[in-house]
Protein backbone atom coordinates (compact mmCIF):
# COMPACT_ATOMS: atom_id res chain seq x y z
CA UNK A 1 0.00 0.00 0.00
CA UNK A 2 1.03 3.49 -0.49
CA UNK A 3 3.21 5.09 2.26
CA UNK A 4 4.35 8.95 3.30
CA UNK A 5 7.83 8.79 5.88
CA UNK A 6 8.70 12.62 7.21
CA UNK A 7 10.88 13.47 9.39
CA UNK A 8 10.30 13.24 13.13
CA UNK A 9 9.85 16.97 14.88
CA UNK A 10 9.90 18.80 16.83
CA UNK A 11 11.71 20.73 14.72
CA UNK A 12 13.24 24.54 16.55
CA UNK A 13 14.81 27.23 14.64
CA UNK A 14 14.94 30.75 15.21
CA UNK A 15 13.26 33.80 13.81
CA UNK A 16 14.11 34.21 9.45
CA UNK A 17 15.97 30.58 9.55
CA UNK A 18 15.75 28.25 6.34
CA UNK A 19 13.17 25.68 7.03
CA UNK A 20 13.25 22.13 5.46
CA UNK A 21 11.56 19.18 6.47
CA UNK A 22 11.92 15.86 4.37
CA UNK A 23 9.19 13.63 3.00
CA UNK A 24 9.79 10.54 1.31
CA UNK A 25 7.15 8.25 -0.29
CA UNK A 26 5.71 5.06 -1.64
CA UNK A 27 2.67 4.12 -4.24
CA UNK A 28 1.66 3.10 -6.86
CA UNK A 29 0.11 4.92 -9.81
CA UNK A 30 -0.07 8.30 -10.56
CA UNK A 31 -0.55 10.23 -7.01
CA UNK A 32 -0.80 13.76 -5.92
CA UNK A 33 1.36 15.22 -3.29
CA UNK A 34 0.23 17.74 -0.46
CA UNK A 35 1.53 19.75 2.37
CA UNK A 36 -1.22 20.57 4.95
CA UNK A 37 -0.55 22.41 7.95
CA UNK A 38 -2.43 22.47 11.44
CA UNK A 39 -2.34 25.07 14.05
CA UNK A 40 -3.08 24.39 17.94
CA UNK A 41 -6.84 23.45 18.47
CA UNK A 42 -7.53 23.60 14.39
CA UNK A 43 -8.50 21.05 11.92
CA UNK A 44 -5.54 20.65 8.81
CA UNK A 45 -5.63 23.31 6.25
CA UNK A 46 -3.87 23.04 2.93
CA UNK A 47 -0.42 24.41 2.18
CA UNK A 48 0.49 23.60 -1.12
CA UNK A 49 0.59 20.37 -3.40
CA UNK A 50 1.79 18.95 -7.08
CA UNK A 51 -0.32 16.96 -8.97
CA UNK A 52 2.27 15.46 -10.93
CA UNK A 53 5.99 14.78 -11.20
CA UNK A 54 8.41 17.91 -11.46
CA UNK A 55 5.33 20.32 -10.58
CA UNK A 56 6.48 23.10 -7.91
CA UNK A 57 3.90 23.76 -5.35
CA UNK A 58 4.04 27.02 -3.25
CA UNK A 59 2.65 29.27 -0.50
CA UNK A 60 2.91 31.92 1.58
CA UNK A 61 6.92 31.40 1.21
CA UNK A 62 6.50 27.77 1.50
CA UNK A 63 7.65 25.37 -1.67
CA UNK A 64 8.02 21.83 -2.47
CA UNK A 65 8.95 20.06 -5.92
CA UNK A 66 7.43 16.53 -6.21
CA UNK A 67 10.48 14.84 -7.06
CA UNK A 68 9.65 11.29 -8.61
CA UNK A 69 13.00 9.92 -8.92
CA UNK A 70 13.80 10.49 -5.51
CA UNK A 71 10.50 9.87 -4.64
CA UNK A 72 10.13 12.94 -2.49
CA UNK A 73 8.49 16.57 -1.78
CA UNK A 74 10.33 18.02 0.90
CA UNK A 75 8.79 21.16 2.51
CA UNK A 76 11.45 24.27 2.35
CA UNK A 77 11.12 28.26 3.33
CA UNK A 78 13.64 31.09 3.30
CA UNK A 79 12.67 32.31 6.17
CA UNK A 80 10.38 31.56 8.98
CA UNK A 81 8.52 33.49 11.06
CA UNK A 82 7.16 32.48 14.51
CA UNK A 83 3.53 32.85 13.11
CA UNK A 84 4.65 29.92 11.21
CA UNK A 85 5.04 27.44 14.69
CA UNK A 86 2.24 24.28 13.42
CA UNK A 87 2.26 21.11 13.23
CA UNK A 88 3.23 19.93 8.86
CA UNK A 89 2.03 16.88 7.45
CA UNK A 90 2.79 15.44 4.13
CA UNK A 91 0.26 13.36 2.74
CA UNK A 92 -0.49 11.71 -0.52
CA UNK A 93 -3.66 11.29 -2.68
CA UNK A 94 -3.99 8.05 -4.25
CA UNK A 95 -5.55 7.34 -8.27
CA UNK A 96 -9.00 7.00 -7.11
CA UNK A 97 -9.17 9.59 -5.45
CA UNK A 98 -10.90 8.13 -2.13
CA UNK A 99 -7.88 8.17 0.23
CA UNK A 100 -5.38 10.98 1.48
CA UNK A 101 -2.72 8.67 3.18
CA UNK A 102 -0.50 11.19 5.94
CA UNK A 103 2.93 11.48 7.61
CA UNK A 104 3.13 11.27 11.03
CA UNK A 105 3.91 15.22 10.82
CA UNK A 106 6.30 17.45 11.86
CA UNK A 107 6.27 19.82 15.05
CA UNK A 108 7.91 23.06 13.89
CA UNK A 109 8.22 25.75 16.57
CA UNK A 110 10.11 28.94 15.69
CA UNK A 111 11.36 31.38 18.11
CA UNK A 112 11.56 34.92 18.15
CA UNK B 1 -18.44 30.54 5.23
CA UNK B 2 -17.54 27.01 3.87
CA UNK B 3 -16.99 25.24 6.38
CA UNK B 4 -16.84 21.17 7.86
CA UNK B 5 -18.37 20.92 11.24
CA UNK B 6 -18.07 18.57 13.55
CA UNK B 7 -20.28 18.07 17.18
CA UNK B 8 -18.77 18.21 19.98
CA UNK B 9 -15.55 18.89 20.19
CA UNK B 10 -14.70 17.13 23.50
CA UNK B 11 -16.02 13.81 24.35
CA UNK B 12 -15.46 11.95 27.36
CA UNK B 13 -17.12 8.50 27.67
CA UNK B 14 -17.48 5.17 29.53
CA UNK B 15 -16.72 2.00 27.76
CA UNK B 16 -19.40 0.16 25.80
CA UNK B 17 -21.63 3.64 26.08
CA UNK B 18 -22.76 4.04 21.93
CA UNK B 19 -22.39 7.49 20.70
CA UNK B 20 -22.52 9.29 17.77
CA UNK B 21 -19.83 12.41 16.23
CA UNK B 22 -21.66 14.36 13.80
CA UNK B 23 -20.13 16.02 10.79
CA UNK B 24 -21.82 18.36 8.39
CA UNK B 25 -20.31 20.19 5.18
CA UNK B 26 -22.26 23.78 3.67
CA UNK B 27 -19.91 22.96 0.35
CA UNK B 28 -21.87 20.45 -1.66
CA UNK B 29 -19.15 17.85 -1.28
CA UNK B 30 -19.15 14.43 -3.10
CA UNK B 31 -16.72 12.89 -0.66
CA UNK B 32 -16.56 12.78 2.43
CA UNK B 33 -14.18 10.72 5.07
CA UNK B 34 -13.44 10.69 8.74
CA UNK B 35 -9.74 10.24 9.87
CA UNK B 36 -8.26 9.35 13.73
CA UNK B 37 -4.68 11.28 14.82
CA UNK B 38 -2.45 9.63 17.16
CA UNK B 39 0.65 11.28 18.15
CA UNK B 40 3.53 9.73 15.83
CA UNK B 41 0.82 8.24 13.45
CA UNK B 42 -0.44 10.86 11.89
CA UNK B 43 -3.86 10.65 10.57
CA UNK B 44 -5.38 7.00 9.54
CA UNK B 45 -8.33 7.27 7.51
CA UNK B 46 -11.55 5.08 9.50
CA UNK B 47 -14.21 5.26 6.54
CA UNK B 48 -14.71 7.02 3.28
CA UNK B 49 -17.64 8.21 1.15
CA UNK B 50 -17.73 9.38 -2.32
CA UNK B 51 -21.89 10.18 -2.55
CA UNK B 52 -24.74 9.36 -0.89
CA UNK B 53 -25.49 6.12 0.32
CA UNK B 54 -21.85 4.79 -1.14
CA UNK B 55 -19.47 4.20 1.86
CA UNK B 56 -16.78 1.78 2.03
CA UNK B 57 -13.84 0.91 4.57
CA UNK B 58 -10.60 2.92 5.03
CA UNK B 59 -7.34 1.54 6.94
CA UNK B 60 -8.45 1.21 10.51
CA UNK B 61 -12.46 0.80 10.44
CA UNK B 62 -12.87 -1.79 13.03
CA UNK B 63 -15.21 -0.61 15.76
CA UNK B 64 -16.86 2.35 13.82
CA UNK B 65 -20.01 2.34 11.45
CA UNK B 66 -20.89 5.45 9.05
CA UNK B 67 -23.50 6.25 6.91
CA UNK B 68 -24.31 8.85 4.25
CA UNK B 69 -28.36 9.78 4.05
CA UNK B 70 -28.05 13.45 2.81
CA UNK B 71 -25.29 14.36 0.97
CA UNK B 72 -24.16 17.20 3.52
CA UNK B 73 -24.05 15.15 6.36
CA UNK B 74 -21.28 11.68 6.96
CA UNK B 75 -21.96 10.83 11.05
CA UNK B 76 -19.20 8.37 12.65
CA UNK B 77 -20.90 5.81 15.14
CA UNK B 78 -19.18 3.87 18.07
CA UNK B 79 -21.22 1.17 18.83
CA UNK B 80 -19.34 -0.17 21.87
CA UNK B 81 -16.53 2.07 22.13
CA UNK B 82 -13.25 0.95 23.58
CA UNK B 83 -10.19 2.75 25.78
CA UNK B 84 -7.85 2.37 22.66
CA UNK B 85 -10.55 4.06 20.43
CA UNK B 86 -9.24 7.23 22.53
CA UNK B 87 -8.12 9.50 20.09
CA UNK B 88 -8.32 12.90 18.12
CA UNK B 89 -11.17 13.02 15.12
CA UNK B 90 -11.23 14.55 12.09
CA UNK B 91 -13.96 14.44 9.18
CA UNK B 92 -12.65 16.06 5.83
CA UNK B 93 -14.59 16.82 2.23
CA UNK B 94 -13.69 16.95 -1.10
CA UNK B 95 -15.64 18.21 -4.04
CA UNK B 96 -13.94 15.91 -6.56
CA UNK B 97 -11.79 13.71 -4.72
CA UNK B 98 -8.60 13.50 -2.36
CA UNK B 99 -6.12 13.52 -5.34
CA UNK B 100 -7.34 16.13 -7.04
CA UNK B 101 -9.00 18.73 -4.94
CA UNK B 102 -8.25 20.31 -1.64
CA UNK B 103 -9.81 18.41 1.62
CA UNK B 104 -11.51 20.77 4.17
CA UNK B 105 -11.13 19.31 7.77
CA UNK B 106 -13.21 20.12 10.59
CA UNK B 107 -12.03 21.35 13.81
CA UNK B 108 -11.55 17.91 15.81
CA UNK B 109 -13.40 15.87 18.13
CA UNK B 110 -10.99 15.22 20.84
CA UNK B 111 -12.79 11.70 22.34
CA UNK B 112 -11.91 9.90 25.56
CA UNK B 113 -12.89 6.65 26.81
CA UNK B 114 -12.19 5.12 30.20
Amino acid sequence: GNSVTQMEGPVTLSEEAFLTINCTYTATGYPSLFWYVQYPGEGLQLLLKATKADDKGSNKGFEATYRKETTSFHLEKGSVQVSDSAVYFCALGNNAGNMLTFGGGTRLMVKP
Amino acid sequence: EAQVTQNPRYLITVTGKKLTVTCSQNMNHEYMSWYRQDPGLGLRQIYYSMNVEVTDKGDVPEGYKVSRKEKRNFPLILESPSPNQTSLYFCASSLGGFRNTEAFFGQGTRLTVV
